[in-house]
């Protein structure tokens, strides 16, 4: 089945900078790989998702790029501010999602 | 625009005992599925429900089975609850489970502990 490895597993930054948390997936066939934002306590957030058939997508100050021939994407968060301190996490989906295990970003004022 | 609700909570059993979680899709959703979150892990995806047919399942025993209703709420079930069960159980709904890769989105999720 699909093995997604996400990296950093903490990511520590200051306010303003940028931030940078990569995953990587197995299965060639998946062709779906969404983000998700988890605060402390709360349901996964859905902040951006990307197909295969696109290899860059921007929403804002967050962005993710796809490399399917490295079978491999990244989540990329501009100009970071102390409310995008959460657990973020990949995934990857042919038919079903598999998650990786999260990246802890805390933004420090 | 109500989105995924999900009952209870918390709930509190012991080893051996039955539990039944419940799920209320977003609002136009007709595909539920369920994940199974340890602590400081990332969603384990348990099953999925379309068309009150169990469509696609993660690699998880037969104690965790489900059932979908006509109106698209969905029942995760686990029999004979090890300790290893605890965690945090989210439901997540999506539109249209033919057109596979929608965008899901998730409850509260219920925090169900083992004693």
């Amino acid at each position: 089945g699909e093995n997604v490895e996400q990296h950093p597993s903490t990511l520590s930054v200051q306010e303003g900078d940028s931030a940078v948390i990569k995953c990587t997936y197995s299965d060639s066939a998946s062709n779906y790989f969404p983000w998700y934002k988890q605060e402390l306590g709360k349901r996964p957030q859905l902040i951006i998702d990307i197909r295969s058939n696109v290899g860059e997508k921007k929403d804002q100050r967050i962005a993710v790029t796809l490399n399917k021939t490295a079978k491999h994407f990244s989540l990329h968060i501009t100009e970071t501010q102390p409310e995008d301190s959460a657990v973020y996490f990949c995934a990857a989906s042919r038919r079903t999602l598999t998650f990786g295990k999260g990246t802890m970003l805390l933004v420090s004022p | 625009d109500a989105g995924v609700t999900q009952s209870p909570t918390h709930l509190i059993k012991t080893r051996g005992q039955q539990v039944t979680l419940r799920c209320s899709p977003k609002s136009g959703h007709d595909t539920v599925s369920w994940y199974q979150q340890a602590l400081g892990q990332g969603p384990q995806f348990i099953f999925q429900y379309y068309e009150e047919e169990e469509r696609q399942r993660g690699n998880f025993p037969d104690r965790f089975s489900g059932h979908q209703f006509p109106n698209y709420s969905s029942e995760l079930n686990v029999n004979a609850l090890l300790l290893g069960d605890s965690a945090l159980y989210l439901c997540a709904s999506s539109l249209g489970q033919g057109a596979r890769n929608q965008p899901q989105h998730f409850g509260d999720g219920t925090r169900l502990s083992i004693l």
